[in-house]
C-alpha cells in the first residue's frame, strides 16, 4: 500500500464550484505539505502543517484553504475555482528533523481541470 | 533558498554515468544541498542529500565542491527508467523544510 494517498486522482470541475483535495499518510509523519504544479514548471508551495494545531501560509495561497483534520490527514480545498487553478496538485509529508534532513514523500498527485 | 542553476536538458546514453550539475554560489556554510527527481508527472522522489564531503547511496552519488559553489549528482549506470526531471534545492536554514523546485534539469536516456 502507498505511504501517502491522494483523492481523487482526477478531477474535473467548472468556475464557481467549491472542491476538496485530500491527502493520506501512513508514514506517522508529523509534517504535512500541499504544492501545485503547472505544465513545464516546478512545484510551488500552498500551505504546509508541522503539527495539527500548526498550519501555514506557503508561497501561493491565495484562493487555498487546507484543513489537518489528524496527523495523517491534511485536506486542501478551493473555495470557489477559478480556471487558472487548473494544474496538479501533490501532497507531501516528512518527519521529524534529524539534523537538517528535509527528505519529503510524495503522493501520487491529483490532476484538477477548471473549466 | 539558495539560488541555484542547473542546465535545461541533457542527454545520456543508456548504461553510461549521468553528471548533473547544480550551481549554488550564494549557498550558506551550513545549507544542506538536496536532489529530488520526479519521473513524468508522478510525485517527486528524494534522492540524496549532502552538505561538505560526497555522499553515496543506493541511487546516486554526490559530488560536492571544497568551496561547495556547486554539486554533482552522478546516476552511476543510467538506465531507460533514470529519465525524469532532476531537482537540485539548497533549503535556506530556518526554511524548515519548505522546499522551492526550480524548473531541474530534464535528463533523457537514450537507448
Amino acid at each position: 500500500d502507498a505511504d501517502v494517498t491522494q483523492t481523487p486522482r482526477n478531477r474535473i470541475t467548472k468556475t464557481g464550484k467549491r472542491i476538496m483535495l485530500e491527502c493520506s499518510q501512513t508514514k506517522g509523519h508529523d509534517r504535512m505539505y500541499w504544492y501545485r504544479q503547472d505544465p513545464g514548471l516546478g512545484l510551488r508551495l500552498i500551505y504546509y502543517s508541522f503539527d495539527v494545531k500548526d498550519i501555514n501560509k506557503g508561497e501561493i495561497s491565495d484562493g487555498y484553504s487546507v484543513s489537518r483534520q489528524a496527523q495523517a490527514k491534511f485536506s486542501l480545498s478551493l473555495e470557489s475555482a477559478i480556471p487558472n487553478q487548473t494544474a496538479l496538485y501533490f501532497c507531501a509529508t516528512s518527519g521529524p528533523r534529524r539534523g537538517l534532513k528535509n527528505e519529503q514523500f510524495f503522493g501520487p498527485g491529483t490532476r484538477l481541470t477548471v473549466l | 533558498d539558495a539560488k541555484t542553476t542547473q542546465p535545461t536538458s541533457m542527454d545520456c546514453a543508456e548504461g553510461r554515468a549521468a553528471n548533473l550539475p547544480c550551481n549554488h554560489s550564494t549557498i550558506s556554510g551550513n545549507e544542506y544541498v538536496y536532489w529530488y527527481r520526479q519521473i513524468h508527472s508522478q510525485g517527486p522522489q528524494y534522492i540524496i542529500h549532502g552538505l561538505k564531503n560526497n555522499e553515496t547511496n543506493e541511487m546516486a552519488s554526490l559530488i560536492i565542491t571544497e568551496d561547495r559553489k556547486s554539486s554533482t549528482l552522478i546516476l552511476p549506470h543510467a538506465t531507460l527508467r533514470d529519465t525524469a526531471v532532476y531537482y537540485c534545492i539548497a533549503p535556506r536554514m530556518g526554511s524548515q523544510g519548505n522546499l522551492i523546485f526550480g524548473k531541474g534539469t530534464k535528463l533523457s536516456v537514450k537507448p
